[in-house]
């Protein structure tokens, strides 16, 4: 059964600091990984999203890589600054018979000016 | 602005009572999607549809029934609402299964009392 985790739950940085967010999963057929962001009280919005055959994704000063092998994706934010400040999610759709997406819980982060 | 568009945004419910959440979106998705976020227990599938006229069970249906009888709209019933169905709705929508990114809504508050 897949399983995804995201450590640490809560993240607090000064402003300026680049950081890096963990997400890990436990079963490595996956079609693709998603990484969300999440403002109190919205919706989810989409940052990127990695093929299986993929290694990394970029969308300016956020990176996302993809490691099948030892299950695990990482979001790497550059210059933080407060409007980064929001729930971070990472979720894997699932390859074989239960063909869905398996969220994490997210990771809360708050950029401090 | 194209997107995913919920109605109503907060509702409060007394048990027992019934409701319809809407979900219509404008970007000729074909999957859309239908998630309860409560916390410690991140975002859980209630319901989903491939395509205009289908349904199906996600992960967590039961007490929620859906209909997708236009490819734009997606509406989730709660017949007789229950405390524990108290949560925040999000609804979603994709080109594909597996290799698209999800759009969502801003969600839908529901308190049952």
């Amino acid at each position: 059964k897949q399983e995804v985790t995201q450590i640490p739950a809560a993240l607090s940085v000064p402003e300026g600091e680049n950081l890096v967010l963990n997400c890990s999963f436990t079963d490595s057929a996956i079609y693709n990984l998603q990484w969300f962001r999440q403002d109190p009280g919205k919706g989810l919005t989409s940052l990127l999203l990695i093929q299986s055959s993929q290694r990394e994704q970029t969308s300016g000063r956020l990176n996302a890589s993809l490691d099948k092998s030892s299950g695990r994706s990482t979001l790497y934010i550059a210059a933080s600054q407060p409007g980064d400040s929001a729930t971070y999610l990472c979720a894997a759709f699932n390859a074989g018979n239960n063909r869905k997406l398996i969220w994490g819980l997210g990771t809360s982060l708050a950029v401090n000016p | 602005n194209a997107g995913v568009t919920q109605t109503p945004k907060f509702r409060v419910l007394k048990t027992g009572q019934s409701m319809t959440l809407l979900c219509a979106q404008d970007m000729n998705h074909e999957y859309m999607y239908w998630y309860r976020q409560d916390p410690g227990m991140g975002l859980r599938l209630i319901h989903y549809s491939v395509g205009e006229g289908t349904t199906a069970k996600g992960e967590v249906p039961d007490g929620y029934n859906v209909s997708r009888l236009k490819k734009q709209n997606f509406l989730l019933g709660l017949e007789s609402a229950a405390p524990s169905q108290t949560s925040v709705y999000f609804c979603a929508s994709s080109w594909g299964a597996s290799n698209y990114g999800y759009t969502f809504g801003s969600g839908t508050r529901l308190t049952v009392v």
